[in-house]
Parts: structure tokens; C-alpha cells; sequence
């Protein structure tokens, strides 16, 4: 089966931790992606990587961090210098060169 | 950056209607795409539509770049159409290909 997975589907934080989410994909796919999703809101990126070994801040990268040791494999770490990790956040896969975007079923993070 | 609204903000149906989504967009864009995020959480990819008119069964999408503004026909609305519709768009300032701006959604309601 081809396809995004995320892990966990919940996780829950206590202040001060970090927490690492889990993206993986087998879809061969050369660009990947991260976003956060807050209620009633759009989607809004923290950071994408083209390439292994390679990536980029989005928009909200603050207190966050990411690694791209392998093709499949895109896990964000949301820091305790994060002030609002509370939200929904969502993977997505590309291929290089389209714009097409495709979605993990997405990790619901809450800190208690 | 590139700004894109969404309208309807919230939109209310019978099953069996039909409803007319709006996104608009301030900056020329290359690419742009319509999700439906279902109540799961999951964005599904509905079309790929820089511009030019797509169908796909009861769902069909028109975009006109040169005015900035896409529209997503819903026909014969079902139960299952539930859900927010969201509009992105594929922003090519500083290099970054790749990077999906999205609206804040329409939450869509389809009762029996």
C-alpha cells in the first residue's frame, strides 16, 4: 500500500518536553513537508525539505526542528521553546518538480 | 506573502443541493488546489487547477488566473460532503516552488 503515515495519532505533552512526530512515506517522493493546523484555521508550514540532507523554514518554524536523513522519512520535533504546540499537524509528500501535495492522516499534539 | 480568502466562511446544505465555493487570490499564482478535509482530519486532494475548467463526477472546479479567483461546484450534495474545503496556492517568490499557501477554509454542512 502506498502512502503517508504519521505516528502517533495522539500524543500528549507535559510542559518543558520535547516530542518527536513521525512522518514516513513510500510513494518514493523527493519533497516533504510539515504543517500546522490550528481550529478554524488553514494550514500553515513549519518546514519542507526538496532533498536529502537538505531543508527550509516555513512560515512558522519557530521552536521547532526537523531532520531529512533519508527519502522516506521527514520526523519533526516540536521543542519546549515552542510556545503553543497545542494543534493538529499534518505531513504531505511531493514529487519533485509538482506541485501536487499529499497528505498524512495527521497527529493531533496537546500539552498538558 | 500571498494572500487567499475563502467564501463562504461557513455554508449550510440540504442533501440533494447544489452550493458554489470561492477562492480568491492577491498575487499572480501558478498553481492552485482544492482539499477536503474530512471529519477525520484527512485532506484529500480533490483538483489540481492552475486554471481551466476540471470535472470529476458530482464535483467540478474553474479557475480564471487572470482575475485571481477559483471556484468549486458541489452538485447534488450527499452526507458525505461534509466537511471543510480547502483552497491553496503554489507561491514561486524567492525560489521556494514548492510552497502551498492556504485559506482558512469553508466549513461545509450537509444534512438529510
Amino acid at each position: 500500500d502506498g502512502g503517508i503515515t504519521q505516528s502517533p495519532k495522539y500524543l500528549f505533552r507535559k510542559e518543558g518536553q520535547n516530542v518527536t512526530l513521525s512522518c514516513e512515506q513510500n510513494l518514493n517522493h523527493d519533497a516533504m513537508y510539515w504543517y500546522r493546523q490550528d481550529p478554524g484555521q488553514g494550514l500553515r508550514l513549519i518546514y519542507y525539505s526538496q532533498i536529502v540532507n537538505d531543508f527550509q523554514k516555513g512560515d512558522i518554524a519557530e521552536g521547532y526542528s526537523v531532520s531529512r536523513e533519508k527519502k522516506e522519512s521527514f520526523p519533526l520535533t516540536v521543542t519546549s521553546a515552542q510556545k503553543n504546540p497545542t494543534a493538529f499537524y499534518l505531513c504531505a509528500s511531493s514529487v519533485q518538480g509538482s506541485d501536487t501535495q499529499y497528505f498524512g492522516p495527521g497527529t493531533r499534539l496537546t500539552v498538558l | 506573502g500571498i494572500q487567499v480568502e475563502q467564501s463562504p466562511p461557513d455554508l449550510i446544505l440540504q442533501e440533494g443541493a447544489n452550493s458554489t465555493l470561492r477562492c480568491n487570490f492577491s498575487d499572480s499564482v501558478n498553481n492552485l488546489q482544492w482539499f477536503h478535509q474530512n471529519p477525520w482530519g484527512q485532506l484529500i486532494n480533490l483538483f489540481y487547477i492552475p486554471s481551466g475548467t476540471k470535472q470529476n463526477g458530482r464535483l467540478s472546479a474553474t479557475t480564471v488566473a487572470t482575475e485571481r479567483y477559483s471556484l468549486l461546484y458541489i452538485s447534488s450534495s450527499q452526507t458525505t460532503d461534509s466537511g471543510v474545503y480547502f483552497c491553496a496556492v503554489a507561491d514561486y517568490s524567492g525560489g521556494s516552488n514548492y510552497k502551498l499557501t492556504f485559506g482558512k477554509g469553508t466549513l461545509l454542512t450537509v444534512n438529510p
